[in-house]
């Protein structure tokens, strides 16, 4: 199994829905972090958690929210979806003290 | 101006060519990782380098801590290595990771 699961790997949504992408960790890591890929464009933070309490807006985060369930678990939501946000989304954790990250498989969103 | 930026973008070789992929970068950080992304689109970490030189069969990084500069090694390319490599670093304040927007790299056999 994965360390990091992202789950639906592949999803099409209509404009205006409500679409929530889902992570599962086994690594234990206390740090969690929703990106998004963009052809041409590096990944880019969306939200990250560094702890169940503690949610954090990173450089993308309107039309985005998030919820941290419980360690192991970071879900992303688009509460409105729109064209734009069409696009690669990667999920990653790592640990408090350590460089080392940990990515999902991603998911690949399509809204039309 | 990104924190990150890799050179070139985009990379033909021929199987059995070296291969150098360099990243710069303008900011502190504690690690360098490169990743690696496979046409399916999962992202696997290749290396975390903090200082040196790490090698793992025919992958080797580099990194100049002073120059803020690193670069990725394939020896004796396949067409198996066909994908697109990303560096990427954590910052030494904030903890948060910046990307380089990619290296795509195809081998022909």
């Amino acid at each position: 199994d994965a360390d990091v699961t992202q789950t639906p790997r592949n999803r099409i949504t209509k404009t205006g829905k409500r679409i929530m992408l889902e992570c599962s960790q086994t690594k234990g890591h206390d740090r969690m972090y929703w990106y998004r890929q963009d052809p041409g464009l590096g990944l880019r933070l969306i939200y990250y958690s560094f702890d169940v309490k503690d949610i954090n807006k990173g450089e993308i985060s309107d039309g985005y929210s998030v919820s941290r369930q419980a360690q192991a678990k970071f879900s992303l939501s688009l509460e409105s979806a729109i064209p734009n946000q069409t696009a690669l989304y990667f999920c990653a954790t790592s640990d408090t003290g350590r460089a080392e990250a940990f990515f999902g498989q991603g998911t690949r969103l399509t809204v039309v | 101006k990104n924190e990150v930026e890799q050179s070139p973008q985009n990379l033909t070789a021929q199987e059995g060519e070296f291969i150098t992929i360099n990243c710069s970068y303008s900011v502190g950080i504690s690690a360098l990782h490169w990743l690696q992304q496979h046409p399916g689109g999962g992202i696997v970490s290749l290396f975390m380098l903090s200082s040196g030189k790490k090698k793992h069969g025919r992958l080797i990084a580099t990194i100049n801590i002073q120059e803020k500069h690193s670069s990725l090694h394939i020896t004796a390319s396949h067409p198996r290595d066909s994908a697109v490599y990303i560096c990427a670093v954590r910052r030494n304040t904030g903890n948060q990771f910046y990307f380089g927007t990619g290296t795509s790299l195809t081998v022909i056999p």
